[in-house]
Formats: C-alpha cells, structure tokens, sequence
C-alpha cells in the first residue's frame, strides 16, 4: 500500500462543474502539498498547507490531520484547469517528499 | 526573482554514455531536491543536498547515480553508463535556507532519452 493515495485516478469533468480530489496518507507529516502538472510536464506549486484551509482563486484545499486525509476543491471548473493534480507529504522525520500518483483531470467545454 | 533553473530541458544519450543533469536553485535557496519521474509513473524522491552536504540519498539507486551540490555553481545529478530504464523526467525543487515546513519550488525537469 503507498503511503500517499489519491483517488480518483481519472476525472473528468463539463467545464463549470465542482471538482474534488481526495489525498490520504498513512505517515505522520509536517505539511502537504498540492502540485500541478500540465502536459509538458512542467511542475507548479498550489498550495502547502498543515492545518485548516488555504484558498487561491477557484482553487480550495484542505486537511484534516487528525483523519490524515485532505482534499483538494476546483470550483466553476475551466478546459484550462486540465491538468494532473499530484498530492505529496513532508514527513516529520525529514525534508523529502513522497507523492501519491496523481489524478488526471479532464475538463471539457 | 528567477525560478529553479534546470539544464539541458531534454537529453538524448545512447546506452553506456554518461548524462549530467543541471539544477540551479531559486536566488537565496540552499537546499536542492532531485526527483525522479519514470513513464507513466509518480514522482520518487532521489536525494537532498545542501550546499557541499549529502543529506538523504535513501533514494539514489545503489550504482550509477551520483548528486553534487558544490559551494559555487549549480547541483549536478551523474548518471554513468546510462541504460534504457534510467530514461524519465528528473524533477529538481529547491527551498530557502530554513526549510520551514518544506515549501519547495520545481523546476521545468530535464528529459532524459537513451536510446
């Protein structure tokens, strides 16, 4: 069992619709990451978060450490917004990340 | 302020050549991170570096592989005798001098081919 899953794998979504991804994890942590990659490969940042809430644009994550679970919200989703969304943990015991597999997220006009 | 500079972008080498791939970090930023994204496959930690310090390379295969960060100059990830499963995407992310809760910013990787 990999230490970070995510699920769905695979979403698609009609462009405007709430999208939720779901990230649980098995280690304790010191923060969790939100990643973005486009085709192309290229990795972008969303959102580092230990506790509660953070918010940026149409894009919302939150965890609940207790639970060991968060969740990653797009809403009035955009072709644009397609795209893999990578969840990774920093473990107390270190600075390394380890990354569950992604989901790859399909919005269509 | 520039972002994580990586180099080349992609790189082609035939079996048994030798590949170094470039990472320089964000301005300010003295810890370096590669990761390793093989096809069709997540992201993997390889090693953590600070400036002329090893920190973790628990995930460094045992042979072959070597990672520098030297004082001046950019962090180096050497693959010798390359073979055709080293061929990935290898991610490099740097933070700030105090890693506080581990914020790390990517680079745009480097595309390894060997052919």
């Amino acid at each position: 069992k990999n230490e970070v899953e995510q699920s769905p794998q695979n979403l698609t979504a009609q462009e405007g619709e709430f999208i939720t991804i779901n990230c649980s994890y098995s280690v304790g942590i010191s923060a969790l990451h939100w990643l973005q990659q486009h085709p192309g490969g290229g990795i972008v940042s969303l959102f580092m978060l230990s506790s509660g809430k953070k918010k940026h644009g149409r894009l919302i994550a939150t965890i609940n450490i207790q639970e060991k679970h968060s969740s990653l919200h797009i809403t009035a989703s955009h072709p644009r917004d397609s795209a893999v969304y990578i969840c990774a943990v920093a473990e107390t015991s270190g600075s390394r990340l380890t990354f569950g597999e992604g989901t790859q997220l399909t919005v269509n006009p | 302020n520039a972002g994580v500079m990586q180099n080349p972008r992609h790189l082609v080498r035939r079996r048994g050549q030798e590949a170094r791939l470039r990472c320089s970090p964000m301005k300010g930023h003295s810890h370096v991170y590669w990761y390793r994204q093989l096809p069709e496959e997540g992201l993997k930690f390889m090693v953590y570096l600070q400036k002329e310090n090893i920190i973790d390379e628990s995930g460094m295969p045992k042979e072959r592989f070597s990672a520098e960060f030297p004082k001046e100059g950019p962090s180096i990830l050497r693959i010798q005798q390359v073979v055709r499963g080293d061929s990935a995407a290898y991610f490099c992310a740097s933070s700030p001098l105090q890693p506080i809760y581990n914020e790390q910013f990517f680079g745009p990787g480097t595309r390894l081919t060997v052919l």
